[in-house]
């Protein structure tokens, strides 16, 4: 088990809505990146987060957005939510970005799912 | 840009057999390797990391994995393969150039079926 926790399991939306997932860091760590996992497929980068600044991001448009508080707890918002962003988003904590080789340490994700 | 490829969907293995878990990249430069392990309704466990040095890389469950340049894979691998092995595997990526911020890419995933 990683001390990385999710909230809440589950979350059903319709089109249009807006949703927002929270993340709680493991203790010690200062980074936090977001991940969606659509049914089948892999994570795919969302974007990172290094005390309390968006410090890299994926292949994702404007209305995927987050912040990073000062206790490195992380929030994901999505906006006008369309039924391609019904996922499991995974959020995954890691001690420091940049060039150290850290692994992650995932939290057991949110469901979304978008009617 | 960096990618992984997990050509098999499935692979199934009698218990006590010795797995493979294959796993080719692409990246612009050198890069970091990793390999994930996911149990139904969890979220990603972490195996083990290639970053430099020895080809050969151990990591948790009596997993390795091999680091071939050559050929841009890192197959995952075990000796005797448990039951409980059974799970949904990911490879993924890093290239060394990024630097400023931790993108790492998955491949696909393959199903781990150990048969008892």
């Amino acid at each position: 088990e990683t001390g990385v926790t999710q909230s809440p399991t589950h979350l059903i939306k319709t089109r249009g809505q807006q949703v927002t997932l929270r993340c709680s860091s493991q203790s010690g760590h200062n980074t936090v990146s977001w991940y969606q996992q659509a049914l089948g497929q892999g994570p795919q980068f969302i974007f990172q987060y290094y005390r309390e600044e968006e410090n890299g991001r994926g292949n994702f448009p404007p209305r995927f957005s987050g912040l990073q508080f000062p206790n490195y707890s992380s929030e994901l918002n999505v906006n006008a939510l369309e039924l391609d962003d019904s996922a499991l988003y995974l959020c995954a904590s890691s001690e420091r970005p940049g060039q150290a080789v850290e692994k992650l340490f995932f939290g057991s994700g949110t469901q979304l799912s978008v009617l | 840009a960096q990618s992984v490829a997990q050509p098999e969907d499935q692979v199934n293995v009698a218990e006590g057999n010795p797995l493979t878990v294959k796993c080719t990249y692409s990246v612009s430069g050198n890069p970091y390797l990793f390999w994930y392990v996911q149990y139904p309704n969890r979220g990603l466990q972490f195996l083990l990391k290639y970053i430099t040095g020895d080809n050969l890389v151990k990591g948790s469950y009596g997993f390795e994995a091999e680091f071939n340049k050559s050929q841009t894979s890192f197959h995952l691998k075990k000796p005797s393969a448990l039951v409980s092995d059974s799970a949904l595997y990911f490879c993924a990526v890093r290239d060394k150039k990024t630097g400023g911020y931790q993108k790492v890419t998955f491949g696909t995933g393959t199903k781990l079926q150990v048969i008892p």
